[in-house]
């Protein structure tokens, strides 16, 4: 059974740092790309980050780019979220989800999501 | 960046109803568009994936068409566990966006 479990999420002052995990088991972590969605309270779907199979191409929303590094281990299959100069507006739900289809990307797995407070 | 514009942003319907959500791109992007189905305190959940290809061990009574700029999402016959909120999300480029959602409520 595919599984995602995030981690790491809470409470973070403005200005700091939270590093989020991604947990992976049930396939074979190294074949996928791998993303980061997040959803701030009350609000839509946000795309956040992307790293490919083997952690050589990324890729940022313009809203994180330079603040947020998204990296993987693929020995401990395990996707990673490090963010910094946090805002009020990062605080949001962060999911990471399975990208399957080939050409046709889709987010087939998600996780059960993270919970990232930004408050002094 | 591709932008995408779902209609409308909220929407009333009784079970049994037909309904039909839109999903617009800024730029044309072939078939590369998928939708999900969020419920309250959960995870997306994947329903159509290249605009018409529908996700295994979802019902029938879900359907996708469109390509280009223009999508649509139809549900059938609404059941009681439809109502929630849906997402378009376009693949076509590498940041992969999102609508803005269409919240589905009991009428």
């Amino acid at each position: 059974e595919v599984q995602l479990v995030e981690s790491g999420g809470g409470l973070v002052q403005p200005g700091g740092s939270l590093r989020l995990s991604c947990a992976a088991s049930g396939f074979t972590f190294s074949s996928y790309a791998m993303h980061w969605v997040r959803q701030a309270p009350g609000k839509g779907l946000e795309y956040v980050s992307a790293i490919s199979s083997n952690g050589g191409i990324t890729y940022y929303a313009n809203s994180v780019k330079g603040r947020f590094t998204i990296s993987r281990d693929n020995s401990k299959n395990t996707l990673y979220l490090q963010m910094g100069s946090l805002r009020a507006e990062d605080m949001a739900v962060y999911y990471c989800a399975r990208e399957d289809g080939g050409a046709a990307a889709f987010f087939d797995y998600w996780g059960q999501g993270t919970l990232v407070t930004v408050s002094s | 960046d591709i932008q995408m514009t779902q209609s409308p942003s909220s929407l009333s319907a009784s079970v049994g109803d037909r309904v039909t959500i839109t999903c617009r791109a800024s730029q044309s992007m072939s078939s590369y568009l998928n939708w999900y189905q969020q419920k309250p305190g959960k995870a997306p959940k994947l329903l159509i994936y290249a605009a018409s290809s529908l996700q295994s061990g979802v019902p029938s009574r879900f359907s996708g068409s469109g390509s280009g700029t223009d999508f649509t999402l139809t549900i059938s016959s609404l059941q009681p566990e439809d109502f929630a909120t849906y997402y378009c999300q376009q693949s076509y480029s590498t940041l992969y966006t999102f609508g803005q959602g269409t919240k589905l409520e009991i009428k």
